[in-house]
């Protein structure tokens, strides 16, 4: 079993919908969770960093994470054309610095 | 004040070449990484410097060596590269090796 899971998609939404994208891990240990967005050929860019269980949100952004199941989410509301990109989940794995990251689920938002 | 900038955006060199990556940073971040990323692949890490020491080394062939020369920058020198190692390659750093990772916009690599 990996130690992260991302369904890769791709996923398509027409603009103005709510985007739902989900990760599972396997590690309990892990403690801190991000969300990148990438497009395409430029570099990750950090949306959300949580550490605790419970909802986080900035914008249009939501993240949630539930340790218990060992599960987090990142929600879009009033998705723009501009969000197409892949979005990525990561932990980083102990002290060690080693970012475990998801496949990534590649978005497109149609106008 | 976010922003790891990269040196150079596109690179091609030939198998013979010896070239160098750059990276900066001035967020006061102490630990800084290399990573390397593949098409339509999530970036795989390669190096961890941490206080300007090397603490992990993902088992990288020697054909890369890194180099950090103080706590703001960060080298990739290159030498006697694969065409498989043509790649995307990232910088990131962040304030301790378990927090946030910023990355840089990259450094698109081609091995002729």
């Amino acid at each position: 079993q990996k130690e992260v899971e991302q369904d890769p998609g791709p996923l398509s939404v027409p603009e103005g919908a709510i985007v739902s994208l989900n990760c599972t891990y396997s590690n309990s240990a892990f403690q801190y969770f991000m969300w990148y967005r990438q497009y395409s050929r430029k570099g990750p860019e950090l949306l959300m960093y949580t550490y605790s269980s419970g909802n986080k949100e900035d914008g249009r952004f939501t993240a949630q994470v539930d340790k218990s199941s060992k599960y987090i989410s990142l929600f879009i509301r009033d998705s723009q054309p501009s969000d197409s990109a892949t979005y990525l989940c990561a932990m980083p794995k102990g002290s060690q610095g080693n970012l475990i990251f998801g496949k990534g689920t590649k978005l497109s938002v149609k106008p | 004040d976010t922003e790891v900038t990269q040196t150079p955006k596109h690179l091609v060199m030939g198998m013979t070449n010896k070239k160098s990556l750059k990276c900066e940073q001035h967020m006061g971040h102490r630990a800084m990484y290399w990573y390397k990323q593949k098409a339509k692949k999530p970036p795989e890490l390669m190096f961890v410097y941490s206080y300007e020491k090397l603490s992990i080394n993902e088992s990288v062939p020697s054909r890369f060596s890194p180099e950090c020369p103080n706590s703001s920058l960060l080298n990739l020198h290159l030498h006697a590269l694969q065409p498989e190692d043509s790649a995307l390659y990232l910088c990131a750093s962040s304030q301790a090796k378990e927090t946030a990772q910023y990355f840089g916009p990259g450094t698109r690599l081609t091995v002729l």
